[in-house]
């Protein structure tokens, strides 16, 4: 079992839609959580950023972190065709010494269609 | 502000060929360094990373190497490309070491990338 479960998709919902992107854990240590946005031929962009449980908004971009069932969220409101995208979620234990070593998901690819 | 370099952007190479990937960072100081790669349709492999200048670690045997001879440039190397050596490349940064945290930020950086393939 992965460490770290999302969803490949391909995810397609039409312009506007609220989108809501997930991922599963299993590793009870980890509590810092990110989502990164990966357009085609590029590299990641860090999107969001949160500690432990509760949510984080950042304009149309909602996280939300449940983390007495080892899941996380993020949502996107009023999707727009420039969201299309993969969406990557990280994870990490709090650190204690060495380089900080993410957990990704494989990454969900999403499409927002006119 | 910080940026991060990576190049060329695209290579191609014959197997058994010798490789050499460049990333630098401008902005910041001290940075934890990384390398990874992904592959098509899959999720991003941590190859190595670095928390100083010399200091290198690498998560998968293969024969790749990474050497950090300046604090902002991290290279990774290969004196013979294999054909699963094809990939995008990818390094990241995270911010220093800071006061009461043991080692480094949490969320990390990401350059443009390299995509190699190997014929």
């Amino acid at each position: 079992q992965k460490e770290v479960e999302q969803d490949p998709g391909p995810l397609s919902v039409p312009e506007g839609a609220i989108v809501s992107l997930n991922c599963t854990y299993s590793n009870s240590a980890f509590q810092y959580f990110m989502w990164y946005r990966q357009y085609s031929r590029k590299g990641p962009e860090l999107l969001m950023y949160t500690y432990s449980s509760g949510n984080k908004e950042d304009g149309r971009f909602t996280a939300q972190v449940d983390k007495s069932s080892k899941y996380i969220s993020l949502f996107i409101r009023d999707s727009q065709p420039s969201d299309s995208a993969t969406y990557l979620c990280a994870m990490s234990p709090i650190l204690t010494g060495g380089g900080n070593k993410l957990t990704f998901g494989t990454g969900t690819q999403l499409k927002v269609e006119l | 502000s910080q940026t991060i370099h990576q190049w060329p952007a695209t290579l191609v190479q014959p197997v058994g060929s010798p490789l050499s990937l460049e990333c630098t960072v401008e902005g910041t100081s001290n940075p934890n360094l990384y390398w990874y790669r992904q592959a098509a349709g899959r999720g991003l492999q941590l190859l190595f990373y670095s928390v100083g200048i010399g200091q290198i670690s690498s998560e998968v045997p293969q024969n790749l190497s990474a050497s950090r001879p300046q604090d902002r440039q991290f290279i990774l190397s290969s004196k013979k490309l294999l054909l699963s050596d094809s990939g995008f490349y990818l390094c990241a940064w995270s911010g220093p070491p800071r006061a009461g945290v043991v080692s480094g930020s949490y969320e990390q950086y990401f350059g443009p990338g390299t995509r190699l393939t190997v014929t």
